[in-house]
Order: structure tokens, then C-alpha cells, then sequence
């Protein structure tokens, strides 16, 4: 079975700054994928980010970005120019992929807060 | 419609009261989700319909928990003789048909069993 840990309940930030968030997951398959969603007040999980495992590079989007370290089984997010939207609970994600794509294996979350 | 709808937004019910959760996915999405989201459990997949394949229950709980969809489209996850336990937000999620492609989740249901 696979796991994913993320050991920062919480985290905060200020606005225009840098934060990371922290996940690693563990699993013996060769081939999966790995998510950041991010879940704002109005609950609907929304897909920041995704790394595809057999890439070996690193997957951007504007200002979110993931440092992927296959070998360390391990998935950063790196929010640059923080902003007060940005403020939402973040999860990691793992799946096996193919006809399993869908059922995620999540994080327990991390409650970033971006202050003024 | 715009995005994946589900309803009620919010549900309070008695222990041991059944209750009716609704999804409508994004029109043409062949793929399904449940998803269970409490504050013990995190957040836990319970059943995936993909077209008219027989749907993978491997999540579900318990077998007071059910779900169906008809039509292909809207689904509905039934959960029998409440308990306390069962008191979480209930995720829905909708993709195409094709392996890989992004899931989009509707707002859920916040179930509080009293």
C-alpha cells in the first residue's frame, strides 16, 4: 500500500515571500504520479500541480513549483510571491496511474496561511 | 454545467437515519468519484464508477455504505443507519474518459451525524 506524509500541519507566510511545503510518500511501484491540491474554504479541491514519476524533470506552474527527488521519495511544493488567494489547505497526493489514476492516496494536509 | 454539483451543500441527520448524497458530474465525464473527508481519516477514496464498468467499491467502509449511478451520469451514495462516525465532508469528482486526464471535484457535502 502506498502512504503519503506531510509533517507540517501548518504553515505561514508573508505575502510576496517563499514558502515550501513538505510531503514524501512511499511506494513500490516505478511508475505513478504525484499531485498538490490545494482546498480554499469552499472545499473544492483544486489541482495545483502535477509531477509525472518517469519525468525526470521538475514540474512548474507559474509560481508554483515541485522539487521531486525520486530516490528520497520526495515531493515539495514551492509557492514564490505569495498571495492572500494562496491561503487554503494543501494536500500531496499519490496514484498508481492507469485504470487507478483516480483513486488518489492523500496527505494528511498542511494549512498555509499568507498574512499582509 | 459548469462544474461538478453536489447536494445538499450541508446535511445534519439523526444516528441511525439514512441518508442520500447527490453528484452531478461535468456532462460527458465518463469517470466518478466518492470521497470521504473526516477530521480522524483524512481524506479516503470510497468508490469509482468508469462507464459501464462494474464500479470499484474497494473503499467503501462498511456495508451500510452504497452507491449507484444512473445513466452513466448523476450518482448517488447512500449511507444506511447513520452513525456519529459518519459524520465528514462527502467529495464527488468527475473526469473524461482517458487514463490520465485531471480530476475536477465538486464543493461536497458536509454530513454531521447528531
Amino acid at each position: 500500500a502506498q502512504t503519503v506524509t506531510q509533517s507540517q500541519p501548518e504553515m505561514s507566510v508573508q505575502e510576496a515571500e517563499t514558502v515550501t511545503l513538505s510531503c514524501t510518500y512511499d511506494t513500490s511501484e516505478n511508475n505513478y504520479y504525484l499531485f498538490w491540491y490545494k482546498q480554499p474554504p469552499s472545499r473544492q479541491m483544486i489541482l495545483v500541480i502535477r509531477q509525472e514519476a518517469y519525468k525526470q524533470q521538475n514540474a512548474t506552474e507559474n509560481r508554483f513549483s515541485v522539487n521531486f527527488q525520486k530516490a528520497a521519495k520526495s515531493f515539495s511544493l514551492k509557492i514564490s510571491d505569495s498571495q492572500l488567494g494562496d491561503t487554503a489547505m494543501y494536500f500531496c497526493a499519490f496514484t498508481r496511474g492507469g485504470t487507478s489514476y483516480g483513486k488518489l492516496t492523500f496527505g494528511q494536509g498542511t494549512i498555509l496561511t499568507v498574512h499582509p | 454545467g459548469a462544474g461538478v454539483s453536489q447536494s445538499p451543500s450541508n446535511k445534519v441527520t439523526e444516528k441511525g437515519k439514512d441518508v442520500e448524497l447527490r453528484c452531478d458530474p461535468i456532462s460527458g465525464h465518463t469517470a466518478l468519484y466518492w470521497y470521504r473527508q473526516s477530521l480522524g481519516q483524512g481524506l479516503e477514496f470510497l468508490i469509482y464508477f468508469q462507464g459501464n464498468s462494474a464500479p470499484d467499491k474497494s473503499g467503501l467502509p462498511s456495508d451500510r455504505f452504497s452507491a449507484e449511478r444512473t445513466g452513466g451520469s448523476v450518482s448517488t451514495l447512500t449511507i444506511q443507519r447513520t452513525q456519529q462516525e459518519d459524520s465528514a465532508v462527502y467529495l464527488c469528482a468527475s473526469s473524461p474518459d482517458r487514463a490520465d486526464e485531471k480530476l475536477f471535484f465538486g464543493s461536497g457535502t458536509q454530513l454531521s451525524v447528531l
